[in-house]
């Protein structure tokens, strides 16, 4: 069974920073890995969808790489804005058409 | 520009109770999807439809059951509510589906969310 693991819970950084999510799961045997921000009160939006054969995915400020091999993936937020502030979470995909969430890490960007 | 459309927003039910949450796409994707999330379990899949007519079990189905209307709308459905089922729900849908063809646009489409049911059983 897929885990998926999301480190660190919580983030806590000034305006400007650069900063990195990090996401790990167990089964490399995956078709995509979907990262979403979800904010309060809300669904999730989804931010980058990087595919199998890919290694990265960039999007504005927003940048999220793949190690299938090491069932590994990051997302790379560079000059953090209050904005930002949300839960991101990211989500393997898996023969059988399923998506597999991790818990998600809570980020605070502080003006 | 509206998306994925869920009703209510929100409900309370009292245990043994039924009703049906409502979900309407106007993207003519394939692919529908209900999750539900709880604190400390993210989401998790209760259950999908690759395409019309066509519905399949998630990882947590027990207690639920769905309904693919139409290509535009997926319900779900509590018949006997239970305090477990206290939760968000979220719907979800996807281009991709069965019978579009390439493997690739099955499968490596993004999901596009609702923003959720929050539903309470007393």
């Amino acid at each position: 069974k897929q885990e998926v693991t999301q480190i660190p819970a919580a983030l806590s950084v000034p305006e400007g920073e650069n900063l990195v999510l990090n996401c790990s799961f167990t089964d490399s045997a995956i078709y995509n890995l979907q990262w979403f921000r979800q904010d309060p009160g809300k669904g999730l939006t989804s931010l980058l969808l990087i595919q199998s054969s890919q290694r990265e995915q960039t999007s504005g400020r927003l940048n999220a790489s793949l190690d299938k091999s090491s069932g590994r993936s990051t997302l790379y937020i560079a000059a953090s804005q209050p904005g930002d502030s949300a839960t991101y979470l990211c989500a393997p995909k898996h023969p059988g058409n399923k998506l597999v969430f991790g818990a998600g890490t809570i980020l605070r960007v502080k003006s | 520009n509206a998306g994925v459309t869920q009703t209510p927003k929100f409900q309370v039910l009292k245990t043994g109770q039924s009703m049906t949450l409502q979900c309407a796409q106007d993207m003519n994707h394939n692919s529908m999807y209900w999750y539900r999330q709880d604190p400390g379990m993210g989401l998790r899949l209760i259950y999908y439809s690759a395409s019309e007519g066509t519905t399949d079990k998630g990882e947590v189905p027990n207690g639920y059951n769905v309904s693919r209307l139409n290509k535009r709308e997926f319900s779900l459905r509590l018949e006997s509510a239970a305090p477990s089922q206290t939760s968000v729900y979220f719907c979800a849908s996807s281009e991709g589906g069965l019978g579009t063809g390439l493997w690739g646009s099955i499968y490596n489409s993004p999901l596009h969310f609702g923003n959720g049911t929050r539903l309470t059983v007393t």
